[in-house]
């Protein structure tokens, strides 16, 4: 139980086009879902955590203009990356948060990978 | 901010002995920590947590100690096994924003047969 998939696991595209990435919890409802961001060799970084129905909360330094989230149901949230650049080329991985699970659960997807050229 | 640090970002260990991976941080509110093993092209899977209201937590193989005084944890495993060969990144939180875990920045264990 508890799965998180993530599609696509990998895309390419060229620079100034946009990309979305779906985020599904598959066998339970999440109230809450996170996107994180990892370059090589580094951590994982909290871009965002999104609430079913309401708007996403950014982290500081993240440009919620160009990192657009949408939590439209208690079991898909999508993150599109609006006019991509070289620099936003990295891995993106999702959580997601049990509705009745404890506070500190979540349960990651297996993340895409975003080459932009 | 780094305010979660795995300095070792590699291991290797021979199989059946003890693996040792090591985080340190630096957040004193920090209230829970938790550990995730992360194999390639999967997302990380969480593998054991601990409250600041203990030192210890145990799970089979699975030890994790907390030293809040030295702001350090560490993950034990006895015996190592082969399967055990993957990327633990630990992570940090706190009761005042539950919603946000601070991640190292990962250990790559290797445990040869």
């Amino acid at each position: 139980g508890a799965v998180v998939s993530q599609h696509p696991s990998w895309v390419i595209c060229k620079s100034g086009t946009s990309v979305k990435i779906e985020c599904r919890s598959l066998d339970f409802q999440a109230t809450t879902m996170f996107w994180y961001r990892q370059f090589p060799k580094q951590s994982l970084m909290l871009m965002a955590t999104s609430n079913e129905g309401s708007k996403a909360t950014y982290e500081q330094g993240v440009e919620k203009d160009k990192f657009l989230i949408n939590h439209a149901s208690l079991t898909l949230s999508t993150l599109t990356v609006t006019s991509a650049h070289p620099e936003d080329s990295s891995f993106y991985i999702c959580s997601a948060r049990p509705g009745a699970g404890s506070s500190y659960e979540q349960y990651f997807g297996p993340g895409t990978r975003l080459t932009v050229t | 901010d780094q305010q979660v640090k795995q300095n070792s970002p590699s291991l290797s260990v021979q199989e059946g002995r003890i693996s040792i991976l090591n985080c340190d941080y630096t957040n004193s509110m920090f209230d829970y920590f938790l550990w995730y093993k992360k194999y390639p092209a999967e997302g990380p899977t969480f593998l054991i947590s601990i409250s600041s209201i203990k030192d210890k937590n145990e799970d089979g193989r699975f030890t994790v100690f907390l030293n809040k005084s030295a702001k350090h944890l560490s993950l034990h495993i006895v015996p190592s096994q082969p399967g055990d060969s993957a990327v633990y990144f630990c992570a940090a939180s706190g009761s005042y924003n539950f919603n946000k875990f601070y991640f190292g920045s990962g250990t790559k264990l290797n445990v040869k047969p």
